[in-house]
């Protein structure tokens, strides 16, 4: 069965100060992962997905198929990268996309 | 513009009383999903559907139902609203099963008392 676990629930870094954002999953197969964001009030947005291997408002995240995460990384936090952030996994072939409980990331001035 | 709409974006309803909220998705995606959110669990998928008249259940689907009978309209019935349902409630729809990426609605925020 396909897990998505993302341990810290709350971060909180300095503004210009590296972030990571831990995801690490456990799927049988060959797996595809996405980050996806939440700010205040707002619906949640696409923002990363591995088989693009892109970088979006300076966030990456690369695939570790040896350690089975997927954390997203920055390396100056923005005042405006404070949002929940949520990792999710999508089998290939299956019919879900499975979403771990979220890290909220607090950017302090 | 692309987007999926949900309605109402609040409600407040009383235990009981069968409510509706509306899905509308503009991108002619086959695949739609309703989540609902709550803190420290993050998003759980309700139901799913890959296409017009194909449904299933995902991970809490007591007390929810959907239909498609259109493409572009996924609803989320409560037949019978409890308090342990009270929650934010996003409706989702893609071109695959998630692989590209969903595309959210606004949310929908529920209140059962």
């Amino acid at each position: 069965a396909q897990r998505v676990t993302q341990p810290e629930k709350l971060l909180s870094v300095f503004k210009g100060a590296p972030v990571e954002l831990k995801c690490n999953y456990s799927y049988s197969g060959s797996p595809e992962l996405f980050w996806y964001v939440q700010y205040s009030r707002q619906r949640l947005q696409l923002l990363l997905r591995h088989i693009s291997r892109e970088s979006i408002k300076g966030f990456t995240a690369d695939l570790n198929k040896g350690e089975t995460s997927f954390h997203l990384k920055k390396p100056f936090a923005q005042e405006e990268d404070s949002a929940m952030y949520y990792c999710a996994l999508s089998g290939a072939g299956a019919n879900n996309l499975f979403f771990g409980t979220g890290t909220r990331l607090t950017v302090i001035p | 513009e692309a987007q999926v709409t949900q309605n109402p974006r609040y409600l407040i309803t009383v235990t009981g009383k069968k409510l509706t909220v509306t899905c509308s998705q503009n991108m002619n995606h086959e695949y739609m999903s309703w989540y609902r959110q709550d803190p420290g669990l993050g998003l759980r998928q309700i139901y799913y559907s890959m296409n017009v008249e194909v449904t299933d259940k995902g991970d809490v689907p007591e007390g929810y139902k959907v239909s498609r009978k259109e493409k572009r309209n996924f609803p989320l019935i409560l037949e019978s609203p409890s308090p342990n349902q009270t929650s934010l409630y996003f409706c989702a729809s893609s071109t695959r099963q998630g692989a590209d990426g969903y595309t959210f609605g606004s949310g929908t925020r529920l209140t059962v008392v």
